[in-house]
């Protein structure tokens, strides 16, 4: 049963505290996007990978957020340090162009900033 | 900016019935419009999709219609079961496996 994985499902964190939320794509997949929902805004891209290449992080506020893909089955999405206002879900979704069928998402995860 | 309006914000509808949910994208070179389904807790999963070469297309219950010319495209769910209700995304791309631009989504009830 292909899915993404993500962890951890939940995060309860401190502020200022550094937060790392780790994505599995699909085994095969070679596009990568981190996407956050929240009440507010909705669903909004932060960050996008083809082939592990970064080729869009322009909604991602640089100066806390950084993501990186050490390797094809890995991506990974940190914030440092965190603020309350990152309280929101992350979801991590994955594709294969070729394959025509569109990003398959990951149940994401809950991160609250106290 | 909001490049994919979405509406209505909720909607409610009796068990048999049809549900139907209405977007407008602005960025002609959009070229992919997928409709997400999300229940609480989960992510979005991928419903139907739909390129602008047709003016519908039908999965089961499930239909989009698509209008180039008014740049606008809904989803219809016929024969609308309690199993359906949650919330539904539309979204747009301007190919297939880049990012997604999503309307604010539309939370259905269906009742019995």
């Amino acid at each position: 049963d292909a899915r993404v994985t993500q962890t951890p499902r939940d995060k309860v964190t401190e502020m200022g505290q550094e937060v790392t939320m780790r994505c599995q794509p699909i085994l095969g997949h070679n596009t990568v996007f981190w996407y956050r929902q929240t009440m507010k805004q909705g669903l909004e891209l932060l960050a996008y990978f083809r082939n592990r290449a970064p080729l869009d992080d322009s909604g991602m506020p640089k100066d806390r957020f950084s993501a990186e893909m050490p390797d094809a089955t890995l991506a990974t999405l940190k914030i440092q340090p965190s603020e309350p206002r990152d309280s929101a879900v992350y979801f991590c979704a994955s594709g294969l162009a070729d394959r025509g069928q569109g990003a398959f998402f990951g149940q994401g995860t809950r991160l609250t900033v106290v | 900016q909001q490049q994919v309006k979405q509406s209505p914000q909720s909607l409610i509808v009796q068990k048999g019935g049809i549900s139907i949910i209405n977007c407008a994208y602005e960025n002609t070179a959009f070229d992919y419009f997928p409709w997400y389904q999300q229940f609480p807790g989960k992510g979005p999963a991928l419903l139907i999709a739909i390129r602008p070469d047709v003016s519908e297309k039908k999965e089961g219950r499930f239909t989009i219609s698509f209008n180039k010319s008014a740049k606008q495209f809904s989803l219809h769910i016929m024969d609308s079961q309690p199993g359906d209700s949650a919330t539904y995304f539309c979204a747009a791309s301007i190919e297939i496996d880049t990012p997604l631009v999503f309307g604010k989504g539309t939370r259905l009830s269906v009742i019995a």
